[in-house]
């Protein structure tokens, strides 16, 4: 499996921007970037994905370097209800695996 | 759609006792997973079906897991015989097959093994 690596943990203040870096050296040139969030006591859930260009959708932004070998997700506008555990993962064809990912903490 | 369907929503049985967790995977997804959550490994996948064949076991950690997918609409993990250190959350969690499509989880079963 294609490996990536985050940090452990982000702060943010509410209302202000967080910028998730995310790792992924040994990417393939098939491999989608995707990224899940886990919110307090529940399941993961899908925020963006993407492959060569940079992506946006109601969520967040989606960042890829030209060589893809990095990537960071934004949050424009940290709220409360932002505060997760944020996991960037490669997606091939099917296989969906998880790495530790990074929690974020909002200040209010 | 209502989503992926997991029960039950939580379990608790005995050390020894046969537990089996079930998922009805979102209509027209044909890749099922299987996850396991702790605070000591993260969310680690036990295994995972493309068109309800299994593709990958290798997560599986012992013989005394077992997963089937016996239609596209129905899976069940089941784990006989139990041992306390199987507590945890299960997630179930399906997509369409292939690398650009969003996965959809499931609630969880949070199992307690005494």
């Amino acid at each position: 499996d294609a490996k990536t690596t985050q940090p452990n943990s982000m702060e943010s203040n509410e209302e202000e921007p967080v910028h998730l870096p995310c790792n992924h050296s040994t990417i393939s040139g098939t491999d989608y970037i995707h990224w899940y969030r886990q919110l307090p006591s529940q399941g993961p859930e899908y925020v963006i994905h993407g492959l060569t260009s940079n992506v946006n959708n109601r969520m967040a932004s989606l960042a890829i370097a030209e060589d893809r070998k990095s990537s960071t997700l934004i949050l424009h506008r940290a709220t409360l209800r932002d505060a997760a555990v944020y996991y960037c993962i490669l997606r091939d064809v099917d296989k969906l695996s998880f790495g530790a990912g990074t929690t974020v903490t909002v200040r209010a | 759609d209502a989503g992926v369907i997991q029960s039950p929503r939580h379990e608790v049985t005995e050390m020894g006792q046969e537990v089996t967790l079930r998922c009805k995977p979102i209509s027209g997804h044909n890749s099922l997973f299987w996850y396991r959550q702790t605070m000591m490994r993260g969310l680690e996948l036990l295994i995972y079906f493309n068109n309800n064949v299994p593709i990958d076991d290798s997560g599986m950690p012992e013989d005394r897991f077992s997963a089937k997918m016996p239609n596209a609409s129905f899976s069940t993990l089941k784990i006989q015989p139990s041992e306390p250190r199987d507590s945890a959350v299960y997630f179930c969690a399906s997509s369409p097959l292939a690398g650009s499509t969003e996965a959809f989880f499931g609630q969880g079963t949070r199992l307690t093994v005494v």
